[in-house]
């Protein structure tokens, strides 16, 4: 199978704590994202990091990449309620001459008040 | 923002019923649009992409007959189950992309929840 594997699986921290979650792939890739899916919705995306970046800020997230371990992190900062959710890493990989994504296994992020 | 809906949001139908799922494109055109199926607490499996007026190209393993994908216009596709069985119940989700570029930004509708009794 060419998904990736996130590691954790699941996660459970207080708020205000930071959270990481790892993606592991497998192929060379164009770029990679970040989306989120609350329990029994659709995914919102998060953000992308294309192949030639290293880290990329938006708010409160920091995605790193590196690419030589084919891996990437999401780091979320200052933690709230309203951050539980599963994240999913996606990739883009290449040679392939489409645009479909290939998600990773994802983590379950458990933020208690 | 790019908004993608999905309609129904449920269903639940009889052993042998088809049931057709529609994903549309709200406020873009969607070149592309992708059908996922997820099972509860695991992640998305792609079991197709649609390009509008073309065949879909469905993932290995994934039936054709069984799931008819059509998209017939740049804002919607639709996914038929086709004489549904229980063991088709799943949440069935769909995307769109309009950028053109290769593993760009997709854009998810909410989900269908398909239970097949």
């Amino acid at each position: 199978s060419q998904q990736g594997e996130e590691d954790p699986q699941a996660l459970s921290i207080q708020e205000g704590e930071n959270a990481t979650m790892n993606c592991s792939y497998k192929t060379s890739i164009n770029n990679l994202q970040w989306y989120r899916q609350n329990s029994g919705r659709g995914l919102v995306h998060l953000i992308l990091i294309r192949s030639n970046e290293r880290e990329k800020h938006s708010g409160r997230l920091r995605v790193t990449l590196d690419t030589s371990k084919k891996s990437s992190s999401l780091l979320i900062t200052a933690s709230r309620a309203a951050d539980t959710a599963s994240y999913f890493c996606a990739t883009a990989p290449v040679p392939h001459n489409t645009d479909k994504l290939i998600f990773g296994t994802g983590t379950r992020l458990q933020v208690f008040p | 923002g790019a908004v993608v809906s999905q309609h129904p949001s449920w269903v639940i139908c009889k052993s042998g019923t088809s049931v057709k799922i529609e994903c549309r494109s709200l406020d873009f055109q969607a070149t592309t649009m992708f059908w996922y199926r997820q099972f509860p607490k695991q992640s998305l499996m792609l079991m197709a992409t649609s390009n509008e007026g073309s065949k879909a190209t469905y993932e290995q393993g994934v039936e054709k007959d069984k799931f008819l994908i059509n998209h017939a216009s740049l804002t919607l596709s639709t996914l038929t189950v086709t004489s549904a069985h229980p063991e088709d119940s799943s949440f069935y989700i769909c995307s769109a992309s309009g950028a053109g570029g290769w593993g760009e930004t997709q854009y998810f509708g909410p989900g269908t929840r398909l239970l097949v009794l």
